[in-house]
C-alpha cells in the first residue's frame, strides 16, 4: 500500500542526547516536510525539502536537522540544542511543494 | 507575519446538528488554503480551494473560500459521532520558487455527542 510511515510511533530519551525520527514515502512524491504540533497549538513547520539533496528551513528550524539523501526518506533529527524537543512531529509528503499534503501517523517524542 | 485564526476553538454539538467552522487568514501571498481533519494522529486531507465562491463537496462535508473577506467555512452537515475530531485549516502563502509557507491554525475540536 502507498503511504508515508514514522517510526517510532513514541520515543523517550534523556535530555542531552540527539534522538533521529525516520520518515519513509512510498508515493513518488518530490516534496517532504517535517512539523512539529504542541497541545492546543497548530501544526509548525520545521523543516522542507522539494528535492533530493536539497531541504530548506521552515519556521522553527533551530535545534533540528534534517537530511535527503533519497526521495523516499526525510529523517529528522533532533539535537540537543532543542530547548524543548517534547512534542507531537508529523512528517509529510507531497507530490509538488503547492500540492495536499499526506501525513504519517506521527511520533511522540517525550525528553525526560 | 502570515496568521490564520480558525473558530470557535472547540464545539460540542448533538449527533443530526449541522456545524459551520471558520477560518480567516492574512496572508501576504495567497495560493491556496486547505482543510484537514485530524482524528488521532494523522491529519487526513478534506479540501484544497484556490477559487471565490466555488462550493467544494463531498458527501456531508462542503467548504467554500471568499477570497475578498479572507475567510473560509467549512460546513459539516447531519452530524455523526464519526465526525469527532481536531479541523485544521492552513493556508499557502508561498511566493514561488523555492519559498514554500504553509502556516496553520490552531485547529477547531468539535465533538458529536450521540
Amino acid at each position: 500500500d502507498g503511504g508515508i510511515t514514522q517510526s517510532p510511533k513514541y520515543l523517550f530519551r534523556k535530555e542531552g542526547q540527539n534522538v533521529t525520527l525516520s520518515c519513509e514515502q512510498n508515493l513518488n512524491h518530490d516534496a517532504m516536510y517535517w512539523y512539529r504540533q504542541d497541545p492546543g497549538q497548530g501544526l509548525r513547520l520545521i523543516y522542507y525539502s522539494q528535492i533530493v539533496n536539497d531541504f530548506q528551513k521552515g519556521d522553527i528550524a533551530e535545534g533540528y536537522s534534517v537530511s535527503r539523501e533519497k526521495k523516499e526518506s526525510f529523517p529528522l533529527t533532533v539535537t540537543s540544542a532543542q530547548k524543548n524537543p517534547t512534542a507531537f512531529y508529523l512528517c509529510a509528503s507531497s507530490m509538488y511543494h503547492n500540492t495536499e499534503a499526506f501525513f504519517g501517523q506521527g511520533t511522540r517524542l517525550t525528553v525526560v | 507575519e502570515d496568521k490564520v485564526v480558525q473558530s470557535p476553538l472547540s464545539l460540542v454539538v448533538h449527533e443530526g446538528d449541522t456545524v459551520t467552522l471558520n477560518c480567516s487568514y492574512e496572508v501576504t501571498n495567497f495560493r491556496s488554503l486547505l482543510w484537514y481533519k485530524q482524528e488521532k494522529k494523522a491529519p487526513t486531507f478534506l479540501f484544497m480551494l484556490t477559487s471565490s465562491g466555488i462550493e467544494k463537496k463531498s458527501g456531508r462535508l462542503s467548504s467554500i473560500l471568499d477570497k475578498k473577506e479572507l475567510f473560509s467555512i467549512l460546513n459539516i452537515t447531519a452530524t455523526q459521532t464519526g465526525d469527532s475530531a481536531v479541523y485544521l485549516c492552513a493556508v499557502d502563502g508561498s511566493s514561488g520558487g523555492s519559498n514554500y509557507k504553509l502556516t496553520f491554525g490552531k485547529g477547531t475540536l468539535l465533538t458529536v455527542n450521540p
